[in-house]
């Protein structure tokens, strides 16, 4: 069974901390994705990556950086965390060979408090 | 860049129909997907379409799309309370498989 997990559920920290989400998928993919979701505003891409140390900027990276040393594993660090990061943010993988079709698989997502 | 827009809400009681929109701007894709994001979880796929079909059907979920107008809907027949969920539509955007997607429409639906 298909399955991206992330580590924590629910994360609080205070204004200025560093930051990691990790992301570990089983399914081999290739691809792998973190986004940033708020209402009203839907899913923005902070960074994605399509092999293992490979990274490209997403819509919104600006305050962000990932590490991908592992081809299952995509970690989203917030090297100095705001308020204004305070968001629910959710990883995804998808595999490459399938042609044009490109469906990406979810984390259950994790909601990141900073105070 | 690329655009997709739905509307934010949509309300419908337990029976009725459901029909959520999206209108999306970049035509050279081949696939379009409706994902499902019920409460604390994250997304899943619904279904999809591919872009040389009109419409497609699976079980209460019928799929339309308008390749002129860039409109693509999402109908739910008998919609039920485990409906109730938030619906994004996901349109392909430039390579390595990336989506862009919608701003996401909840459902609600009401006894």
């Amino acid at each position: 069974d298909v399955k991206v997990t992330q580590s924590s559920r629910y994360l609080v920290k205070r204004t200025g901390e560093k930051v990691f989400l990790e992301c570990v998928q089983d399914m081999d993919h290739e691809n792998m994705f973190w986004y940033r979701q708020d209402p009203g505003l839907g899913l923005r891409l902070i960074y994605f990556s399509y092999d293992v140390k490979m990274k490209e900027k997403g819509d919104i990276p600006e305050g962000y950086s990932v590490s991908r040393e592992k081809k299952e594993r995509f970690s989203l660090i917030l090297e100095s965390a705001s308020t204004n990061q305070t968001s629910m943010y959710l990883c995804a993988s998808s595999p490459t060979g399938k042609g044009s079709y490109n469906e990406q698989f979810f984390g259950p997502g994790t909601r990141l408090t900073v105070l | 860049g690329e655009d997709v827009e739905q509307s934010l809400f949509l309300s419908v009681r337990e029976g009725d129909s459901s029909v959520i929109n999206c209108t999306y701007t970049d035509s050279s894709s081949t696939y379009l997907y409706w994902y499902k994001q019920e409460p604390g979880a994250g997304l899943q796929l619904l279904t999809y379409i591919f872009s040389n079909m009109d419409m497609k059907q699976d079980q209460r979920l019928t799929v339309l799309l308008n390749k002129k107008d860039k409109h693509l809907s999402l109908r739910i027949a008998d919609t039920q309370t485990g409906d109730s969920a938030i619906y994004f539509c996901a349109d392909p955007t430039g390579t390595a498989s990336k989506l862009t997607f919608g701003t996401g429409t909840r459902l609600q639906v009401t006894l």
